[in-house]
């Protein structure tokens, strides 16, 4: 069974203070790995898609790199505003499903 | 260009009544999506419309109904509403099997 799995649950930083969040996948023939962003009482909205093992990505202070299994997405000196959660989707196989992990909750102090 | 509309932003329903939920986008996209989100839980697809006329299930469609009505607007219907149906639904759409853009969501509670 095609499943995403996002680590860990919830992330508390302090300003500045570099971290990692994880999503590993199981998944038959991936086609694409997508990162989103979801703000409280917002829908989620995009930030990356990776489709091959080796491919990284960057905007402003966060970079998406991809392995067989895994994707990490680096978070450099965090600022307040990039609390949120964080999501992970992949495609696979055929056809136009996207399956979701639960997210990680991203807190960020000043 | 206002992406992805959801109304109503808000809904409170009582078990057995029904209601429809609208999502309109206006980039010209083929295909459009309708998830819930659950605590806890990823966003899960409901149903989705790969093409304007065409509807297909999701991972859990029990209990709801879909239209698209148009490329533009894709409906999601509850007959008899229930308590398990409170959530927050997300509409979504894609030019293709690709990036999704999300409306703001519309949050159901279900008595």
């Amino acid at each position: 069974e095609d499943q995403v799995t996002q680590s860990p649950e919830a992330l508390r930083l302090q300003e500045g203070e570099s971290s990692s969040l994880n999503c590993s996948y199981t998944v038959s023939g991936l086609r694409g790995l997508f990162w989103y962003r979801q703000d409280p009482g917002k829908g989620p909205e995009f930030l990356f898609t990776l489709y091959s093992a080796g491919e990284e990505k960057e905007k402003e202070r966060l970079k998406a790199t991809l392995t067989k299994k895994e994707s990490f997405l680096h978070i450099t000196a965090p600022k307040p505003e990039d609390s949120a959660t964080y999501l992970c989707a992949v495609q696979a196989g055929g056809g136009f499903k996207t399956i979701f992990g639960a997210g990680t909750r991203l807190f960020v102090k000043a | 260009n206002a992406g992805v509309t959801q109304t109503p932003k808000f809904q409170v329903l009582k078990t057995g009544q029904s209601m429809t939920l609208q999502c309109a986008q206006d980039m010209n996209h083929n295909s459009m999506y309708w998830y819930r989100q659950d605590p806890g839980m990823g966003l899960r697809l409901i149903y989705y419309s790969a093409s304007e006329g065409t509807t297909d299930k999701g991972e859990v469609p029990n209990g709801y109904n879909v239209s698209r009505l148009n490329k533009r607007e894709f409906s999601l219907r509850l007959e008899s509403a229930a308590p398990s149906q409170t959530s927050v639904y997300f509409c979504a759409s894609t030019a293709r099997e690709e990036t999704q853009y999300f409306g703001p969501g519309t949050r159901l509670l279900v008595l």
